[in-house]
């Protein structure tokens, strides 16, 4: 099946500092990513939809200057938190759809951010 | 987006089936009933997905009713590795359309 590979797997970075987190489809291509926030007990949260090419489009509520995204080929979007601060500290999870199909999302394993 | 309301959580016996409703009262016709579920931390993976007839596959079954105001997931032997958040989503069939997450079933198997 598709594949979905996120990097790192885990990060703990300081406040104030900015992370990168990598998402990548490994065996297909896909125009459109997805972010989520997942804190803990509660279901993931749409940040933003990553389009190949352009600019995402960010949910209602999420700052646009703070959750940088790029998605720069058919097989990488990354999603940078800048400036991180402790409320920041969620598990960060990527989603990809591929072009030959559109039933199905494949999801990445997710990156655990903590921010001290 | 059409809301879906699902049991908070269940609980079932290990090699025993399972029955995971799903109400979507306000479906529309071109709403496609998806099932993801997540391990515990892990990115979520799909299971199954259907319009209108019921669906069979290596995971689950899906049994959609005939007015589509519902679904059951059935997992036909539940094992240890079948404990999860079991999501039930509403997606129109566009391309690239975003998926909106409630608050699933979290599902316990007892041995």
């Amino acid at each position: 099946g598709a594949v979905v590979s996120q990097h790192p797997s885990r990060v703990i970075c300081k406040s104030g500092t900015s992370v990168k987190i990598e998402c990548r489809s490994l065996d297909f291509q896909a125009t459109t990513m997805f972010w989520y926030r997942q804190f803990p007990k509660q279901s993931l949260m749409l940040m933003a939809t990553s389009n190949e090419g352009s600019k995402a489009t960010y949910e209602q509520g999420v700052e646009k200057d703070k959750f940088l995204i790029n998605h720069a080929s058919l097989t990488l979007s990354t999603l940078t938190v800048t400036s991180a601060h402790p409320e920041d500290s969620s598990f960060y999870i990527c989603s990809a759809e591929p072009l030959w199909r559109s039933d199905e999302q494949f999801f990445g394993p997710g990156t655990r951010l903590t921010v001290l | 987006d059409a809301k879906t309301t699902q049991p908070n959580s269940m609980e079932s016996n290990e090699e025993e089936p399972v029955h995971l409703p799903c109400n979507h009262s306000t479906i529309s016709g071109t709403d496609y009933i998806h099932w993801y579920r997540q391990l515990p931390s892990q990115g979520p993976e799909y299971v199954i997905h259907g319009l209108t007839s019921n669906v069979n596959n290596r995971m689950a079954s899906l049994a959609i009713a005939e007015d589509r105001k519902s679904s059951t997931l059935i997992l036909h032997r539940a094992t240890l590795r079948d404990a999860a958040v079991y999501y039930c989503i509403l997606r129109e069939m566009n391309r690239d359309d975003k998926i909106i997450f409630g608050k699933g079933t979290r599902l316990h198997i007892l041995p």
